[in-house]
């Protein structure tokens, strides 16, 4: 079955540093890969997506790459700000009878002044 | 502005009644879906409705159920019969069935049965 698997939380980083949030994928077929974004006490937003190899999805200064040959999605920004604070979700969807979305268990990351 | 409404955002129940959430769209989504959100597990499906007048058990259907009636509805009823209802409760919706197209999900609701 679809499976994704991300870096374990908390990250916790200064304003401006760098964030790497891994994320790593079992799956069927070809998937679509995104990341969802949730603040405390809200919904998921999408954040960004990428729907084939070698895509790179980007949105409010974060970007992943599709990386097929590594089964990779991983999740970067070069300066992160307070209002990063949230978690993170990766998430695949590989179609199939129903189309839902496969989820890793969040990373939690806090962003301090 | 369109968009996922769910009602209430908080709700309070004592154990053994059942209680429903609310989940209205209207993005002319075809397919909702419902997924549970427990600390440290990430989100976990619930149920799905591709169309009205079916759905179908997601990973965690036991002491749930649902009605599809109208395109814009998918109400939850949470039942007596699950063991551990206390969550946070997302509703989502999606465009159509392709695996290219994101979900849109609700701001949620708490439930917290004592």
């Amino acid at each position: 079955g679809n499976s994704v698997t991300q870096m374990e939380g908390p990250v916790t980083l200064s304003e401006e540093a760098f964030l790497t949030i891994n994320c790593t994928y079992t799956a069927t077929g070809y998937p679509s890969l995104f990341w969802y974004v949730q603040y405390p006490g809200e919904g998921l937003q999408l954040l960004l997506k990428a729907t084939k190899a070698d895509d790179k999805g980007s949105n409010k200064g974060f970007e992943a790459t599709y990386r097929k040959e590594t089964t990779s999605f991983h999740l970067e920004k070069g300066s992160v700000q307070v209002s990063d604070s949230a978690v993170y979700f990766c998430a695949l969807n590989s179609g199939g009878s129903n189309y839902k979305l496969t989820f890793g268990k969040g990373t939690l990351l806090t962003v301090n002044p | 502005d369109g968009g996922i409404t769910q009602s209430p955002k908080y709700l309070f129940r004592k154990e053994g009644q059942n209680v429903t959430l609310s989940c209205e769209q209207n993005l002319n989504h075809d397919a909702m879906y419902w997924y549970r959100q427990d600390p440290g597990q990430g989100l976990r499906l619930i149920y799905y409705s591709q169309i009205v007048n079916d759905f179908q058990k997601g990973d965690i259907a036991e002491g749930y159920s649902v009605s599809r009636e109208k395109k814009e509805s998918f109400p939850l009823t949470v039942t007596s019969a699950q063991k551990n209802p206390t969550a946070f409760y997302l509703c989502a919706s999606s465009i159509t069935r392709d695996r290219a197209y994101e979900q849109y999900f609700g701001p949620g609701t708490r439930l917290t049965v004592t």
